[in-house]
C-alpha cells in the first residue's frame, strides 16, 4: 500500500527557470494539500485541492505559483521564474475525506535555486 | 488567525530522560490538535492527536492532553531513546474551514544522546 509519492526528491533549478513538483496521493485519497518548509522553520500551508478543483489557495503566493489536481494523474505544483527565495522543501499531503481524517505526508521535494 | 507556538530547540537529552515539549495555540472555535514527527530527510508522520477538550492522545510512549483552559497540548515521554531524535511539530486544524488544513508550530528539534 504505497503512501504519498512525491517526485523528484531533489530538484535544482537556475534562477528564472520553471520548477514542476509532482504528488501522487495515497490510493483512494481525493484531497491533496501542499506545504512549504523553509530551512529551520515549520510548514506553511499553500493550497488545498480536490480532483479538478482548488478549494483553498490562501497560502499561495500571488504570482508565479500555481497548482492543479487533474481528473487523471498526479497533482502538480508549478513555480515559474524561480528565485533563490523559493529554495525550500515542498511537502504534499493527502486525506480520504474532510473532517478528522488525518493527513498523510510524502517525503517532500527539496528545491534548490542556484 | 490561528497560530501555534512551541518551545524552541534544540532540546538535548540523555537516553531514558523525561521529555516535555510545550505547545500552546490560538484558534477560533474548537480545533483538533496534533503532534507530528519528522525524521531526517523524511516527511511528517502523525504521532498522536486529540479532537476535544480533556482528550489524551498517546502513541509509542508519547502522550499529550488537550487543555482548553490553558490552550495547551504539551507533548511528554517518560523515557526517551536515541531513536526518538527528530523534529516534533505541534499543529491544529480549526474544523471550520474546508478540509483539514493544518497550522503548524515552528518545530522543536530533539537530540537524544546515548
Amino acid at each position: 500500500n504505497a503512501g504519498v509519492m512525491q517526485n523528484p526528491r531533489h530538484l535544482v533549478r537556475r534562477r528564472g527557470q520553471e520548477a514542476r513538483l509532482r504528488c501522487s496521493p495515497m490510493k483512494g485519497h481525493s484531497h491533496v494539500y501542499w506545504y512549504r518548509q523553509l530551512p529551520e522553520e515549520g510548514l506553511k500551508f499553500m493550497v488545498y485541492l480536490q480532483k479538478e478543483n482548488i478549494i483553498d489557495e490562501s497560502g499561495m503566493p500571488k504570482e508565479r505559483f500555481s497548482a492543479e489536481f487533474p481528473k487523471e494523474g498526479p497533482s502538480i505544483l508549478r513555480i515559474q521564474q524561480v528565485v533563490r527565495g523559493d529554495s525550500a522543501a515542498y511537502f504534499c499531503a493527502s486525506s480520504s475525506r474532510e473532517g478528522t481524517s488525518p493527513l498523510h505526508f510524502g517525503n517532500g521535494t527539496r528545491l534548490t535555486v542556484t | 488567525g490561528d497560530s501555534v507556538t512551541q518551545m524552541e530547540g534544540p532540546v538535548t537529552l540523555s537516553e531514558e530522560a523525561f521529555l516535555t515539549i510545550n505547545c500552546t495555540y490560538t484558534a477560533t472555535g474548537y480545533p483538533s490538535l496534533f503532534w507530528y514527527v519528522q525524521y531526517p530527510g523524511e516527511g511528517l508522520q502523525l504521532l498522536l492527536k486529540a479532537t476535544k477538550a480533556d482528550d489524551k492522545g498517546s502513541n509509542k510512549g508519547f502522550e499529550a492532553t488537550y487543555r482548553k483552559e490553558t490552550t495547551s497540548f504539551h507533548l511528554e515521554k517518560g523515557s526517551v531513546q536515541v531513536s526518538d531524535s527528530a523534529v516534533y511539530f505541534c499543529a491544529l486544524t480549526d474544523n471550520v474551514a474546508a478540509g483539514n488544513k493544518l497550522t503548524f508550530g515552528g518545530g522543536t528539534r530533539v537530540l537524544v544522546k546515548p
